[in-house]
């Protein structure tokens, strides 16, 4: 099974200012199988990011994705205030198991 | 515009069966585009996903490691929806599940359901 480790834990950040996620695999995933996530209270999981680096539909291009084989990086251009949650990333290319990282949560300074 | 409707108790005593149901709209269980998930969310596990079922000529079933002896994930065609079975339930099967849509046997999860609380006490 493929464990993925995002760091950091928590990053306290302003509006404005640019986040870097960052999400770690214990193997290659294959094929760029990584998705990103937001996720707030009472809310399930929202797909962002896809195939390492393609948005999913709807969402602001203040959001993207880069990295392959074990390093992969979620980047916010600019923080919205609706910006702040918790970030997941999953990879979905080692069948049969799917898997998630313990989350970042990003909160404002 | 694909929506999730899930059912099913709340509450649930160790040792039973926690059962849910997922009920589509909008798309086909049968669909052999999609693969349908159960995933489920709690504090000390985060997020688990814990399998799903799809159609590709025949059924196909893939179920996580940590559950495999106690998961069922049935497809009800006719009524376009689907279910999870959990046998033996224990308080660490506590959590939020959620049902969830994937566009293929290899994509991310684009559609989720609102979630059940799903709480395993005497």
């Amino acid at each position: 099974e493929i464990v993925l480790t995002q760091s950091p834990g928590t990053l306290s950040l302003s509006p404005g200012e640019r986040a870097t996620l960052s999400c770690r695999a214990s193997q290659s995933v294959s094929s760029s199988y990584l998705a990103w996530y937001q996720q707030k209270p009472g809310q399930a999981p929202r797909l962002l990011i896809y195939g390492a680096s393609r948005r999913a539909t709807g969402i602001p291009d203040r959001f993207s994705g880069g990295g392959s084989g074990t390093d992969f990086t979620l980047t916010i251009s600019r923080l919205e205030p609706e910006d702040f949650a918790v970030y997941y990333c999953q990879q979905y290319g080692s069948s049969p198991a799917i898997t998630f990282g313990q989350g970042t949560r990003l909160e404002i300074k | 515009q694909v929506h999730l409707q899930q059912s099913g108790p709340g509450l649930v005593k160790p040792s039973q069966t926690l059962s849910l149901t997922c009920a589509i709209s909008g798309d086909s269980v049968s669909s052999d585009s999609v693969a349908w998930n159960w995933i489920r969310q709690s504090p000390s596990r985060g997020l688990e996903w814990l399998g799903r079922t799809y159609y590709r000529s025949k059924w196909y079933n893939d179920y996580a490691v940590s559950v495999k002896s106690r998961i069922t994930i049935n497809p009800d065609t006719s009524k376009n929806q689907f279910s999870l079975q959990l046998n033996s339930v224990t308080p660490e099967d506590t959590a939020m599940y959620y049902c969830a849509r994937a566009p293929g046997a290899a994509a991310a999860v684009d559609v989720w359901g609102q979630g059940t609380t799903v709480t395993v006490s005497s």
